[in-house]
């Protein structure tokens, strides 16, 4: 069984501009969840999909971050324009009913921002 | 509301066991977490335990849970430097099952 699926692995870029990443689930599985890791803290949960809509998006900054799920399956989230504070790992993980079950973490976006 | 604690850091010597422990506020909870992170690689659960369980065991691993205290504890036997990782713990709660992460505990294992 394939795995989570993120692109890309590692992106460097300049404040105010803009970024997205990609994440391709496991096949099947319902939802899917955006995760920010800030370098010595645990991940905190930015957006939850179940399908194509929207579980809980409690903690995603509305102002710069933006994310959709289109035809339930990969997801994009997207950061426009990025701040420093930023500077995190993007985790996908993707779970075959709500949370729980099993979540399966892909490797992670790592974001720098200057 | 939600919060998940745990000490930032446990060294243990090879062979030894290791205990890894986690408080957690929200009574609620009705999933409890251990996963491993090795660095650079993402998130790979270990366990769970279900709330209305005290313990779970699997293989090296022993998860016991005071619901009373809010307190989960892993357990691992004869820890191996491939141990060597951040462990978080993790609860779920809320109508909507809402997972919340620990800061995460790194265990060094000393050869």
């Amino acid at each position: 069984e394939a795995g989570v699926a993120q692109s890309p692995r590692y992106k460097i870029i300049e404040k105010r501009q803009s970024v997205a990443f990609w994440c391709n689930p496991i096949s099947g599985h319902a939802t899917l969840y955006w995760y920010q890791q800030i370098l010595g803290q645990g991940p905190k949960l930015l957006i939850q999909f179940q399908n194509n809509g929207v579980v809980d998006d409690s903690q995603l900054p509305k102002d710069r971050f933006s994310a959709e799920r289109l035809k339930g399956v990969d997801s994009t989230l997207k950061i426009q324009p990025a701040k420093l504070e930023d500077s995190a790992v993007y985790l996908c993980a993707s779970s075959h009913g709500l949370a729980a079950d099993t979540q399966y973490f892909g490797p992670g976006t790592r974001l720098t921002v200057l | 509301g939600e919060d998940v604690e745990q000490s930032l850091f446990l060294s243990v010597r090879e062979g030894d066991s290791s205990v890894i422990n986690c408080t957690y506020t929200d009574s609620s909870s009705t999933y409890l977490y251990w996963y491993k992170q090795e660095p650079g690689a993402g998130l790979q659960l270990l366990t769970y335990i279900f709330s209305n369980m005290d313990m779970k065991q699997d293989q090296r691993l022993t998860v016991l849970l005071n619901k009373k205290d809010k307190h989960l504890s892993l357990r691992i036997a004869d820890t191996q430097t491939g141990d060597s990782a951040i462990y978080f713990c993790a609860e779920i709660s809320g109508g909507y099952q809402k997972v919340t992460f620990g800061i995460g505990t790194k265990l060094q294992v000393i050869p």
